[in-house]
């Protein structure tokens, strides 16, 4: 079993949308907990990070951390073409441990 | 503005040569790291280094090497390219601290071993 498990899609929604991406974990010392946006044949981006339990909001986008059950999601509000990408759900248990990586979820949203 | 660059986006390469895929950062970040990214297993982590003559290996790290001489570079070298090193290559730099949660990438190298 991987340490974290990302449905990798792809996912198609109707521009307007709201989306919702998933991601699970095993590992019980993740504390941090990131996303990144990455376009095709581009590096990945921060989009969100978040520390422990909890939400946080940004514009259009909402992450969500539920520790209890080792379930983190991004919603995307209103999704437009532009959000169109590969969406890379990271953790990390403390400071100097390694960053892990979910496989990533396609997203498109079609006009 | 500050950047991470990598040279060169494109790279093809026999079965045995020596490979050197460079990276370069002007963010003076002390964090510099190198991910393979393949289909089916995302990112994973080459090598890393948290500063100058630092280096550690991450969880792929066989076949590989890196050196870190200054703040700006860490070139990642393939001592005898295989068909299985065929991937896509992103540096990675980020503030000390530890928290790599602020990970700045590259555009990544695209090398293929025939």
């Amino acid at each position: 079993q991987k340490e974290v498990e990302q449905d990798p899609g792809p996912l198609s929604v109707p521009e307007g949308a709201i989306v919702s991406l998933n991601c699970t974990y095993s590992n019980s010392a993740f504390q941090y907990f990131m996303w990144y946006r990455q376009y095709s044949r581009k590096g990945p981006e921060l989009l969100m990070y978040t520390y422990s339990s909890g939400n946080k909001e940004d514009g259009r986008f909402t992450a969500q951390v539920d520790k209890s059950s080792k379930y983190i999601s991004l919603f995307i509000r209103d999704s437009q073409p532009s959000d169109s990408a590969t969406y890379l759900c990271a953790m990390q248990a403390g400071g100097y441990q390694k960053v892990t990586f979910g496989i990533g979820t396609k997203l498109q949203v079609i006009p | 503005d500050a950047e991470i660059t990598q040279s060169p986006r494109h790279k093809i390469t026999e079965t045995g040569r020596q490979v050197t895929l460079a990276c370069h950062q002007t963010w003076n970040h002390n964090n510099m790291f190198w991910y393979r990214q393949d289909l089916g297993h995302g990112l994973r982590l080459i090598h890393y280094s948290y500063g100058v003559q630092d280096t550690n290996k991450g969880e792929v790290s066989d076949g590989y090497s890196v050196s870190r001489s200054n703040t700006e570079d860490l070139p990642l070298t393939l001592e005898s390219a295989a068909s299985s090193q065929t991937s896509v290559y992103f540096c990675a730099s980020s503030e000390a601290g530890g928290r790599n949660t602020e990970a700045f990438f590259g555009q990544g190298t695209r090398l293929t071993v025939v």
